[in-house]
């Protein structure tokens, strides 16, 4: 079965600072991974979704990354702002099902 | 616009009373699906729909019920709720590879 994992499971960082989320997969033969952001209680917003073929996908500050052979997608987010502040979750999507790590939370400060 | 529409958003009900949670698509998504959030184990799938009439287990589909009648909809039941069952539940919706999109979700509390 595949395994997501995030790395850090939480960061704050200062206000304006760039930072990476980190996102692992035990199994490389997924269609697509998506990146998505939960504010405390609500639903899912999609933020970036990469298929298997790409290798980056950019949206504003946000930049994804994936290395299906290493099995690993990065979140790069440039200038952060304290309305960034949120739970980013990672997902593999293998066909029938999307495989979510357990999120990186972030708290970007004033 | 594009969304998938859950209801009810809240929801507390009693131990084994019959419950149906509604999930609606505008989107013509053939693929369907629920999932349930839990502090500490993250979102796991219950069920999924690939179109009209085919639905299939996820990984902890016990105590759940599904249908799909209708391509929009996919309505998630709960014949005999358990207080384990309280949980935070997602429907979403998907056509290939164009990613997922997710309803607010419905916070369900069982006493």
């Amino acid at each position: 079965k595949q395994e997501v994992t995030q790395i850090p499971a939480a960061l704050s960082v200062p206000e304006g600072e760039n930072l990476v989320l980190n996102c692992s997969f035990t199994d490389s033969a997924i269609y697509n991974l998506q990146w998505f952001r939960q504010d405390p209680g609500k639903g899912l917003t999609s933020l970036l979704l990469i298929q298997s073929s790409q290798r980056e996908q950019t949206s504003g500050r946000l930049n994804a990354s994936l290395d299906k052979s290493s099995g690993r997608s990065t979140l790069y987010i440039a200038a952060s702002q304290p309305g960034d502040s949120a739970t980013y979750l990672c997902a593999s999507n293998s066909g029938y099902a999307l495989n979510f790590g357990k999120g990186t939370s972030l708290l970007v400060t004033p | 616009e594009a969304q998938v529409t859950q209801n009810p958003r809240y929801l507390i009900t009693v131990t084994g009373k019959k419950l149906t949670v509604t999930c609606s698509q505008n989107m013509n998504h053939e693929y369907m699906s629920w999932y349930r959030q839990d502090p500490g184990l993250g979102l796991r799938q219950i069920y999924y729909s690939m179109n009209v009439e085919v639905t299939d287990k996820g990984d902890v589909p016990e105590g759940y019920k599904v249908s799909r009648k209708e391509k929009r909809n996919f309505p998630l039941i709960l014949e005999s709720p358990s207080p384990n069952q309280t949980s935070l539940y997602f429907c979403a919706s998907s056509s290939g590879g164009l990613g997922y999109t997710f309803g607010s979700g419905t916070r369900l509390t069982v006493v």
